[in-house]
């Protein structure tokens, strides 16, 4: 399993926009690299998913380089109920069996006026 | 989207009882569902692999006998905290992969079952 390494931490303004990346140097060929948003006393909330170059939905954006050893969450101008932990998750997807995924530390993004 | 609904999502039980948590996927069907426990501050630790029809896979460390996992059917896991202790209170969650991995399927979570026990 991909190890990944996240900032333990961020802080930001409201209306601006935060970028969290997460290294995964070992990620492997059929891995998909995938961003969660948890809330205190709720289970995580699926974000966004990506495997190349870049990914947009309806609320952020998956930047991965070429290389796939990084990835980053962009988040366009946070509000305060943005203020959460976010988990990024390497893992596979196309495989004959549901792989299980490992989380890592996460980064708590604290998001003031 | 896919919806895993969790029950229940707060439960307090004296010390030795047993305690069963429900995990549901709500509108599709999950062979595999995976039982994660996260302890204030911390992040999720997964506990288990739970497989329809068959035995569940523990992670390393996590008691078989302690966290009894039944997944009965293809919409319904269950996580049973036998002979519960205090240092079993925490945060519970279950997640299960819309389409059971075949394709572009994220991982759905519930939303946790905050276990305390007295």
């Amino acid at each position: 399993l991909a190890k990944t390494t996240q900032p333990i931490s961020m802080d930001s303004y409201e209306g601006q926009e935060v970028n969290i990346t997460c290294s995964h140097n070992n990620i492997a060929t059929n891995d998909y690299i995938t961003w969660y948003q948890q809330f205190p006393s709720q289970g995580p909330r699926f974000i966004i998913q990506g495997y190349k170059t870049k990914v947009t939905n309806e609320v952020a954006s998956l930047f991965i380089p070429a290389d796939r050893k990084s990835s980053t969450l962009s988040l366009p101008r946070v509000s305060l109920s943005d203020t959460a932990v976010y988990y990024c998750l390497v893992g596979a997807i196309f495989t004959g069996t549901a792989s299980k995924l490992t989380f890592g530390t996460g980064t708590r993004l604290q998001v003031t006026l | 989207g896919a919806v895993v609904s969790q029950h229940p999502s707060r439960v307090i039980c004296k010390s030795g009882t047993s305690v069963k948590i429900e995990c549901r996927s709500l509108d599709f069907q999950a062979t595999t569902m995976f039982w994660y426990r996260q302890f204030p501050k911390q992040s999720l630790m997964l506990m288990a692999t739970s497989n329809e029809g068959s035995k569940a896979t523990y992670e390393q460390g996590v008691e078989k006998d302690k966290f009894l996992i039944n997944h009965a059917s293809l919409t319904l896991s269950t996580l049973t905290v036998t002979s519960a202790h205090p240092e079993d209170s925490s945060f519970y969650i279950c997640s299960a992969r819309g389409g059971d991995g075949q394709g572009f399927s994220p991982l759905h979570f519930g939303n946790g079952t905050r276990l305390t026990v007295t």
